[in-house]
């Protein structure tokens, strides 16, 4: 039941851009998205719920396609800052919420 | 507004005893989770209280385990006797209640059982 995250791992000069896919094996009621960075605690950077809407958050949106039960988290012109493992969390109607394999983040100088 | 706490932040106990953690989370949030992460791994659901109700638990959480969370205030989570397995960071999230808000995690408790 978790999600499937790809891809697992991604490296990233400054500048570049990354999508990050979360894939579900069932219908999802919402898709929440996280960063956690080494030794810490993740860190909340938005939530879709049902309606294929797109987010933005500074240069990282997200998207949700409830038909494919899939979304995407797209980082734009990276920062240094960005590098993490970002979790999709999603959650089914009436059960429990359910995070994804994660995808480690690097980016460099 | 002090985030969700958590306490305490590392704890080693041999193999066999019990030990209990506690979370404090934000004031407002009436929803309240408990996670644990191994290496690598994203975070893995255990329970989580509405208020002081317990409404739901992972069927993966052994009898060993069990967590409380009176006058919905803060929570605290049991292990008894304790296993080598149950090295792991546990972490603490709390959000309102309503689909479109997200879960606030506090620090973890890193717990080692040698």
């Amino acid at each position: 039941q978790q999600p499937v995250q790809s891809p697992q791992a991604v490296i990233l000069r400054e500048g570049e851009d990354a999508v990050i896919n979360c894939s579900s094996s069932k219908a999802l009621y919402s898709v929440h998205w996280y960063r956690q960075k080494h030794g810490e605690a993740p860190v909340f950077l938005m939530i879709l719920l049902k309606g294929g809407e797109q987010k933005g958050h500074e240069k990282i949106s997200a998207s949700f396609n409830e038909k494919k039960q899939q979304s995407s988290l797209y980082l734009t012109a990276s920062q240094l800052s960005y590098s993490g493992t970002y979790f999709c969390g999603t959650e089914r109607i009436g059960n429990q919420f359910y995070f994804g394999t994660g995808t480690s983040l690097t980016v460099i100088p | 507004d002090t985030g969700v706490s958590q306490d305490p932040r590392h704890k080693i106990t041999k193999r066999g005893q019990n030990v209990t953690f506690r979370c404090d989370p934000i004031s407002e949030h009436n929803r309240l989770y408990w996670y644990r992460q191994t290496l690598g791994q994203g975070p893995e659901f255990l329970t989580y209280f509405q208020n002081e109700a317990q409404l739901e638990k992972s069927r993966l959480l052994s009898d060993r385990f069990s967590a409380e969370r009176p006058k919905g205030s803060f929570s605290t989570l049991e292990i008894q006797r304790t296993e080598q397995g149950d090295s792991a960071m546990y972490l603490c999230a709390s959000s309102l209640n309503g689909a479109n808000y997200g879960y606030t995690f506090g620090s973890g408790t890193r717990l080692t059982v040698v």
